[in-house]
């Protein structure tokens, strides 16, 4: 499986936008980035997911750059509940996750 | 919709005692995947199914673990004997479909089984 790096913790005040970054170099072609969260106590949860070009949801943005080898999901507006652990996966069907980066919010 | 249900929420045995999780998918949902997260680490893949057939148990440890999902629909994941490195959360997850080509198919997740084992 592709490796992903990611800062282990990052903070943000409320309301304010969250950029989370991803680095993976050994990207395949064929690899989909997807992003999930966990909130404290909680099963993953899907957030968002792209191949090559930049994609919004009503969760959140993905930016992939252009040689793929990183991207950033960023939160728009953060709020108290976007508090969890935010994982970035490499892959087509099976999802291996790593630690992750937790995110804590600040009111 | 109604999400993925699992059961029990907690749990603590000794070790060697034997335990069984149980997991409902979503309606409609053809794979299932059993994953352990142990404390401060993310969820690990033990066994994924495809309707009622086995996908990917490369990481199950098949001395002791052992999983089932009869007629395609809900599924057991059974440990005998725990260890106490079995000690994690274990979560069930659905998708529509594993493995298709072309959508994209999400994983629903369930609350997860706390096993704690002494």
């Amino acid at each position: 499986d592709a490796k992903t790096t990611q800062p282990n913790s990052m903070e943000s005040n409320e309301e304010e936008p969250v950029h989370l970054p991803c680095n993976h170099s050994t990207i395949s072609g064929t690899d989909y980035i997807h992003w999930y969260r966990q909130l404290p106590s909680q099963g993953p949860e899907y957030v968002i997911h792209g191949l090559t070009s930049n994609v919004n949801n009503r969760m959140a943005s993905l930016a992939i750059a252009e040689d793929r080898k990183s991207s950033t999901l960023i939160l728009h507006r953060a709020t108290l509940r976007d508090a969890a652990v935010y994982y970035c996966i490499l892959g087509y069907y099976k999802l291996s996750f790593g630690a992750g980066t937790t995110v804590t919010v600040r009111a | 919709e109604a999400g993925v249900a699992q059961s029990p929420r907690y749990k603590i045995i000794e070790k060697r005692q034997s335990v069984a999780f149980w997991c409902n998918p979503i309606s409609g949902h053809a794979t299932l995947y059993w994953y352990q997260q142990i404390l401060g680490q993310g969820p690990k893949l033990l066994i994924q199914f495809q309707n009622n057939g086995v996908v990917d148990d490369s990481q199950l440890p098949k001395d002791r673990f052992s999983a089932e999902r009869l007629k395609g629909v809900d599924s057991t994941l059974k440990i005998q004997p725990a260890k106490l490195e079995d000690s994690a959360v274990y979560l069930c997850a659905s998708s529509y479909s594993g493995t298709s080509g072309g959508s994209y198919n999400e994983q629903f997740f369930g609350p997860g089984t706390r096993l704690t084992v002494l």
